[in-house]
């Protein structure tokens, strides 16, 4: 157990639904990122936030969002979702750049 | 893009024989990470190695660095059914995003 949780464990939505994703923070940790992970692939680095404040994306569109909470939770937004967008979503919490630690996942599915 | 490129990408052995997994990554890092996944779930952090450490251990795990070749290899010995599970590594670079590579699906026999 890493300390960190997600919700929900898994997520159907159809295609053009948006979908919000939450992560709750390690105790003390102040960095959260996020990432998508499909089947037989490695995770994908979507975005990472640190002290409320976006600190870093990868290759993903806009209609990828997110926030980050005084508490350190966070959350994923996902607009117009897309059949592609089904994936295992990871989060994980860190203390600025130091060892990550993951979140069991939610595993969305786009019909 | 993925950074990191892990080989083989399936591997099966014997339990009690060890496993050698290789990474290759393609930019300068800061550090090298490998985690562990069981069954498409969270990923366990299993050892750190910084770009100045040629080598480091872990109880049954032993992970080397070369700079110059750009990879790492991570060695699992005396393997056990429940290492059975897929191994990546993570490369940290440019922007210090945390960049995966496909990894390692590794299957222990009994």
């Amino acid at each position: 157990e890493t300390g960190v949780t997600q919700s929900p464990t898994h997520l159907i939505k159809t295609r053009g639904q948006q979908v919000t994703l939450r992560c709750s923070s390690q105790s003390g940790h102040n960095t959260v990122s996020w990432y998508q992970q499909a089947l037989g692939q490695g995770p994908q680095f979507i975005f990472q936030y640190y002290r409320e404040e976006e600190n870093g994306r990868g290759n993903f569109p806009p209609r990828f969002s997110g926030l980050q909470f005084p508490n350190y939770s966070s959350e994923l937004n996902v607009n117009a979702l897309e059949l592609d967008d089904s994936a295992l979503y990871l989060c994980a919490s860190s203390r600025g750049l130091g060892e990550q630690f993951f979140g069991p996942g939610t595993r969305l599915t786009v019909l | 893009s993925q950074q990191g490129e892990e080989d083989p990408q399936a591997l099966s052995i014997q339990e009690g024989e060890n496993a050698t997994m290789n990474c290759s990554y393609k930019t300068s890092i800061n550090n090298l990470q490998w985690y562990r996944q069981n069954s498409g779930r969270g990923l366990v952090h299993l050892i750190l190695i910084r770009s100045n450490e040629r080598e480091k251990h872990s109880g049954r795990l032993r992970v080397t660095l070369d700079t110059s070749k750009k990879s790492s290899s991570l060695l699992i010995t005396a393997s056990r059914a429940a290492d059975t599970a897929s191994y990546f590594c993570a490369t940290d670079g440019r922007d210090d995003k945390i960049i995966f590579g496909k990894g390692t699906r590794l299957h222990i026999l009994p």
